[in-house]
């Protein structure tokens, strides 16, 4: 267990629908990232918050959108879901800001089918 | 922009092989190489890393070196097991605040 929660499991939706997936990282984490896992594409990275702020971004479409709040949980939003956003979604935690030399801890993803 | 590049399988191995897993990489920069394992159903587990040229990372008996010269980070193990079963994926962060890079990934399969 890596402590990095994510929910739901499961999502399934209907095309042209709006989700939002949510993270929590490991106690004491600030950075977030964002990955999606397709059949296609593999292992994609989609975007890093840290402390709140966007730090980088990655292959994210226009319609998928991220927050990090406070409490440092995230948000991922995708909406005009296409059946090609069905994918796993792995949310990843990281006590730094910059992404070299360190571990990210990634979470058990969120398994988004669009019908 | 910054790829990796491994084979991607299925890889079939009997218990106590040895395995050769290839990875070669596209970066600029000095990029810091690592090597990811996702058993089913779960999450990717980090299993080594090495941040320098000729550094060796290494792990329950796995182990990879960073090779500038030829752009490279095989994964290595002198006898798998059973539980060895997984996909593996290299991956590389160029640096600064970005994500990780990955591959394709290898399934590896191991027969008793």
């Amino acid at each position: 267990d890596s402590g990095v929660t994510q929910t739901p499991k499961h999502l399934i939706t209907a095309t042209g629908q709006r989700v939002t997936l949510r993270c929590s990282p490991r106690s004491g984490d600030l950075s977030v990232y964002w990955y999606q896992q397709s059949l296609d594409q593999g292992l994609q990275f989609l975007i890093q918050y840290y402390n709140g702020e966007e730090r980088a971004k990655g292959n994210i479409l226009e319609r998928f959108s991220a927050q990090q709040f406070p409490d440092l949980h995230s948000e991922l939003n995708l909406s005009s879901l296409e059946l090609g956003d069905s994918a796993l979604y792995f949310c990843a935690s990281s006590p730094y800001s910059f992404s070299s030399y360190n571990e990210q801890f990634f979470g058990p993803g969120t398994r988004l089918t669009v019908l | 922009g910054d790829s990796v590049t491994q084979m991607e399988g299925p890889v079939t191995l009997s218990e106590e092989a040895f395995l050769t897993i290839n990875c070669t990489y596209t970066a600029t920069g000095y990029p810091s190489l690592f090597w990811y394992v996702q058993y089913p159903g779960e999450g990717l587990q980090l299993l080594l890393k090495a941040t320098k040229a000729d550094d060796k990372g290494s792990n329950k008996g796995f182990e990879a070196t960073y090779r500038k010269e030829t752009t490279s980070f095989h994964l290595e193990k002198g006898s798998v097991q059973v539980s060895d079963s997984a996909v593996y994926f290299c991956a590389l962060t160029g640096g600064g605040a970005d994500g990780l890079t990955f591959g394709k990934g290898t399934h590896l399969i191991i027969q008793p």
